[in-house]
Formats: structure tokens, C-alpha cells, sequence
């Protein structure tokens, strides 16, 4: 079955260190997409891109750097510079569906600062 | 983008009907209708789209007015595996991202 890989599901980090949270897909899309969400809260997007070897910064860019070198992985990097970096991340790809671009999701990783 | 405006939860008993409430009064000849459900603890899933014309599909309806400020998802018989945050997202044809607000979460009872 055709769908998003996110991982790893639960990752844990010390303060200062940078992490990379693993997307790979396999649907054959084009785009993919990054988001933050907290508790409670909506969905904030981080970096999306539209083909290989082009990204844009979403609305909560600052402290993450992503790189899209296949069409099928799209990796984020929580870098020592994110302030506040525990979050669920959830990686997204979308396909045009009649007349609309419409997203799948992974099942996002967790992360969490000590 | 334009702005969706959404109650924050709603009830509903099982095997009810559920008429989900959306505001859209910025919406523009452009903009689709989408609606996301996120499950606890997991990624949003897609579950219907329209531009105009109400539409159908095995998940839902979605019943959209004709001036088009307001849109409604209806899930015909509630279940418990219903019970999740619904996102209503409007998101111009040209453009290249989907903003998600807060959305409405669902308790179903039994």
C-alpha cells in the first residue's frame, strides 16, 4: 500500500543537539510538507516543497532546515537553534484532486526535549 | 488566506446525524472547501473537498451555501470512531500551501 513514513515515532533529545526527523513516501507525489503542532493547537506549517531541490519557508521556519534531494524523502532538521522544540511533527505529501490539492499524512513523530 | 471560523466542540449520541458548522464570509471565487479530521495521536486524514456544489463521498457530505460565506460537513450516523478535531481549510486553487486552524473537536457518546 502507497502512503508516508514518518520516523522514527518517539524520539528524545538533550538540549543543544540537533535531530532529523525521517519522510519518505511512496504515492508519487510532488509535494511535500511539514508541520508543528502543540497541544491543543492547530497545525503550523514549517517548510514545504513543491519539486526536487526547491523548498519554501512555511509560517514557523526559524530553527529547522529541511532538504529535498529525491522526490520521495523530504527529512527536517530540529536544529539547537529552535527554542522550544517539543512538538508532534507531521509530514504531509498532496496530489491534485479534482481541481484541489489534497494532503496525506504520515502518522508524525513526537519529540521531546529534556 | 482566508479565514475559517469553527465552533470549538460539539456533542453528538452514536448513530446520530452530526452537521458540522463552518464561516467562511472572506471567501473568494477561488478558494475550495476542504475538511481534515485528525484522530488522537495521529496524522489529519482527508475528508471531502468542494468548490460550489454540495458533495458526497463515503465519509461525509458536504453541504455548502449558495453565497458560499458558510459550509456544513455532515457525517449521516455518527460512530464513535468519529470522535476526533475537524478542520475546515479554505485554500485558493494557485496557491501552494494548506493553513490549518483549530478546528471543532466531536465527542460522540454512546
Amino acid at each position: 500500500d502507497g502512503g508516508i513514513t514518518q520516523s522514527p515515532k518517539y524520539l528524545f533529545r538533550k538540549e543543544g543537539q540537533n535531530v532529523t526527523l525521517s519522510c519518505e513516501q511512496n504515492l508519487n507525489h510532488d509535494a511535500m510538507y511539514w508541520y508543528r503542532q502543540d497541544p491543543g493547537q492547530g497545525l503550523r506549517l514549517i517548510y514545504y516543497s513543491q519539486i526536487v531541490n526547491d523548498f519554501q519557508k512555511g509560517d514557523i521556519a526559524e530553527g529547522y532546515s529541511v532538504s529535498r534531494e529525491k522526490k520521495e524523502s523530504f527529512p527536517l532538521t530540529v536544529t539547537s537553534a529552535q527554542k522550544n522544540p517539543t512538538a508532534f511533527y507531521l509530514c504531509a505529501s498532496s496530489i491534485l484532486l479534482s481541481g484541489a490539492n489534497v494532503l496525506t499524512f504520515g502518522a508524525g513523530s513526537r519529540l521531546t526535549v529534556l | 488566506d482566508a479565514k475559517t471560523t469553527q465552533p470549538n466542540s460539539m456533542e453528538s449520541n452514536e448513530e446520530e446525524p452530526v452537521h458540522l458548522p463552518c464561516n467562511h464570509s472572506t471567501i473568494s471565487g477561488t478558494d475550495y472547501i476542504h475538511w481534515y479530521r485528525q484522530l488522537p495521536s495521529q496524522g489529519p486524514e482527508y475528508v471531502i473537498h468542494g468548490l460550489t456544489s454540495n458533495v458526497n463521498n463515503r465519509m461525509a457530505s458536504l453541504a455548502i451555501a449558495e453565497d458560499r460565506k458558510s459550509s456544513t460537513l455532515i457525517l449521516h450516523r455518527a460512530t464513535l470512531r468519529d470522535a476526533a478535531v475537524y478542520y475546515c481549510i479554505l485554500r485558493d486553487v494557485y496557491a501552494d500551501k494548506l493553513i490549518f486552524g483549530t478546528g471543532t473537536r466531536l465527542q460522540v457518546f454512546p
